[in-house]
């Protein structure tokens, strides 16, 4: 069983820019949540999709947007990027909506915006 | 007010000192984490909780839900413990696993 990945592990981009994040779900996990983590600020919560479609999305402007693919990966995607998006992003995978169930964390990706 | 308040914010320990970080919540949750990340940043889940208690080791973790607190021990702490130690709790209400974190609580154990 293999675990939440997320690639690239550090990421460097200038204002304006895109920038597109990668997550690979847990094995058998059909939920990925996204969070953004400023230094020093616990994470925030992103969105959240659940087979393939979007369910629940936290106080982040659309420029923020994400996909789910029917093997349950994931990707955000950056558009616009400001100097306030530099932070940590994590993603975390569970199985199904339901309260109890646990999530993983994934290592996260650390973007840096110039 | 932050829905999840965390303290202390900085704690430092000497090596085998009992540690306590506490957690309060102001909304109503299905459930409880308790998360250690560690300075390169990824997150390790330690405990889900819903009330009562739980033991994993040398960590306990306890939550009083009509309180709305949790506590996190570590008993013989080590310089390894070293850590942030996030709590995040999980609404009440169905159908969305969103997370709402503390800011988390950076341990220093000293040799």
């Amino acid at each position: 069983e293999t675990g939440v990945t997320q690639s690239p592990t550090h990421l460097i981009k200038t204002r304006g820019q895109q920038v597109t994040l990668r997550c690979s779900s847990q094995s058998g996990h059909n939920t990925v949540s996204w969070y953004q983590q400023a230094l020093g600020q616990g994470p925030q919560f992103i969105f959240q999709y659940y087979r393939e479609e979007e369910n629940g999305r936290g106080n982040f402007p659309p420029r923020f947007s994400g996909l789910q693919f029917p093997n349950y990966s994931s990707e955000l995607n950056v558009n616009a990027l400001e100097l306030d998006d530099s932070a940590l992003y994590l993603c975390a995978s569970s199985l199904g909506l339901r309260g109890y169930n646990e999530q993983f964390f994934g290592p996260g990706t650390r973007l840096t915006v110039l | 007010k932050n829905e999840v308040e965390q303290s202390p914010q900085n704690l430092t320990a000497q090596e085998g000192e009992f540690i306590t970080i506490n957690c309060s919540y102001s909304v109503g949750i299905s459930a409880l984490h308790w998360l250690q990340q560690h300075p390169g940043g990824g997150i390790v889940s330690l405990f889900m909780l819903s009330s009562g208690k739980k033991k994993h080791g040398r960590l306990i973790a306890t939550i009083n839900i009509q309180e709305k607190h949790s506590s996190l021990h570590i008993t013989a702490s080590h310089p390894r413990d070293s850590a942030v130690y996030i709590c995040a709790v999980r609404g009440a209400q169905g159908g969305s696993e969103k997370l709402v974190f503390g800011k988390g609580t950076k341990l220093t154990v000293n040799p």
